[in-house]
């Protein structure tokens, strides 16, 4: 089935930082989505992109819609402590447009 | 976007018996969805709850385990039967809310099975 591949699966990076992360499929999503997951709490939707080559922006974080419509990528600039958390990108499945999402990318910021 | 609370947000329950997990939304919407996410792991689609008939389930989960109610447009329940330890997990409620695609979680609830 479709299967949604995120890296890293784990960052750690100092307060300030910029941070990348990205999602890849071997099949062509039209939506792609990205949520945040703090600690406890479910998943909060961040950034929903519709269309290929899309950038959409939310405060400090941009997020990307690949123009083959098999990648997506999140960027987060100047992290701060409480971007801590696991991103997780989403997206519509072929069959039934049933939402599935990627392992997630944990996001550590050192002390 | 729809605001939707669980109860409980967490138990302690002992192998063998049965949990159910309560789903309320604060607006009518029309696909609720459940999900499970095991320690550490990402979430996995159990059902869609749907409003005046039977839940439609994933592959590797079955009506007997996992039984599903929507008595109407705000509200469905999740029940966790004859529960293991490999049952331990958080149990997500999820519904869409407004554009396509977009789909909003509650908080969940947090199953330890002793």
């Amino acid at each position: 089935g479709q299967q949604l591949n995120q890296s890293p699966q784990s960052m750690f990076i100092q307060e300030g930082e910029d941070v990348s992360m990205n999602c890849t499929s071997s099949s062509i999503f039209n939506t792609w989505l990205w949520y945040k997951q703090d600690p406890g709490e479910g998943p909060v939707l961040l950034i929903a992109l519709y269309k290929a080559g899309e950038l959409t922006s939310n405060g400090r974080l941009t997020a990307q819609f690949g123009i083959t419509r098999k990648d997506s990528f999140l960027n987060i600039s100047a992290s701060i402590p409480s971007d801590v958390g696991i991103y997780f990108c989403a997206g519509p499945r072929d069959r039934d447009d049933k939402i599935i999402f990627g392992k997630g990318t944990r996001l550590h910021i050192l002390p | 976007s729809a605001v939707i609370s669980q109860k409980p947000s967490r138990d302690i329950c002992q192998r063998g018996t049965s949990l159910t997990i309560q789903c309320q939304v604060d607006s009518q919407v029309t696909m609720m969805f459940w999900y499970r996410q095991q320690p550490g792991q990402s979430l996995t689609l159990i059902a869609t709850a749907n409003q005046g008939s039977e839940a439609t389930y994933e592959s590797g989960f079955v009506i007997d385990k996992f039984p599903i109610s929507r008595p109407n447009l705000t509200f469905s329940t999740l029940t966790v039967s004859n529960m293991s330890p490999e049952d331990s997990s958080i149990y997500l409620c999820s519904v869409t809310s407004g554009p396509p695609y977009e789909q909003y979680f509650g908080p969940g609830t947090r199953l330890t099975v002793t």
